[in-house]
């Protein structure tokens, strides 16, 4: 069966801290793998990654996977109230339009 | 603006009751999917259609219906609500890249 575990499911803390945020899967077909940011409301894109060991990077944000090991990692440097939110990592599968999501990131930024 | 809009924002339903949650999208997406969002879990898929007149079922589909008879719409149907099915409702869409274009989500409560 095709899971992707995300950890840790919660983390607090304080402004101007360095966090990540870890993705693994096992899923068959792998083609790509998408990480999203959930504030109140729908979930927003932040990444797709489908070659191992390159980084997206989007200002404070950064991400890379690793193929072999199966996993990702989410970055964020010098967080900042507004970072709170829950991070979702998604793998999409060759062949058909379903992603499978983990649990989620709950990411608490306080001042 | 309107990308992926779904109706009703909130919904509360006794056990038994039928309803069904709207989703409409105006980027011309061949791909359009439903979640649901429940607490500790992530994103389950439902349902999902590849395009108009053809839909699949996804991890979660008992007790849902849908149908696409035209690209910018794709229909949840609860046929006799359960408990269990109170949650966050997302439609969402994509091209064929892949990345998923989401809807602000609905809310549904079944007493």
């Amino acid at each position: 069966e095709d899971k992707v575990v995300q950890s840790p499911l919660s983390l607090v803390v304080h402004e101007g801290d360095t966090v990540t945020l870890n993705c693994s899967y096992e899923v068959t077909n792998f083609r790509s793998l998408l990480w999203y940011k959930q504030e109140k409301k729908a979930p927003t894109f932040l990444f797709m990654l489908t070659s191992s060991g390159i980084e997206k990077k989007s200002g404070r944000l950064s991400s890379i996977l690793d193929k072999k090991e199966l996993f990702s990692i989410l970055n964020i440097t010098a967080t900042q109230t507004g970072d709170s939110a829950i991070y979702l990592c998604a793998v999409d599968r060759q062949g058909a339009q379903k992603l499978v999501f983990g649990q989620g990131t709950r990411l608490t930024i306080n001042p | 603006n309107a990308g992926v809009t779904q109706t009703p924002k909130f919904q509360v339903l006794k056990t038994g009751q039928s309803m069904t949650l709207q989703c409409a999208q105006d980027m011309n997406h061949e791909y359009m999917s439903w979640y649901r969002q429940d607490p500790g879990m992530g994103l389950r898929l439902i349902h999902y259609s590849v395009g108009a007149g053809i839909t699949d079922q996804g991890e979660v589909p008992n007790g849902y219906n849908v149908s696409r008879s035209t690209t910018e719409d794709f229909p949840l149907r609860l046929l006799s609500a359960a408990p269990s099915q109170t949650s966050v409702y997302f439609c969402a869409s994509s091209s064929i890249t892949g990345e998923l274009f989401f809807g602000e989500g609905s809310r549904l409560t079944v007493l």
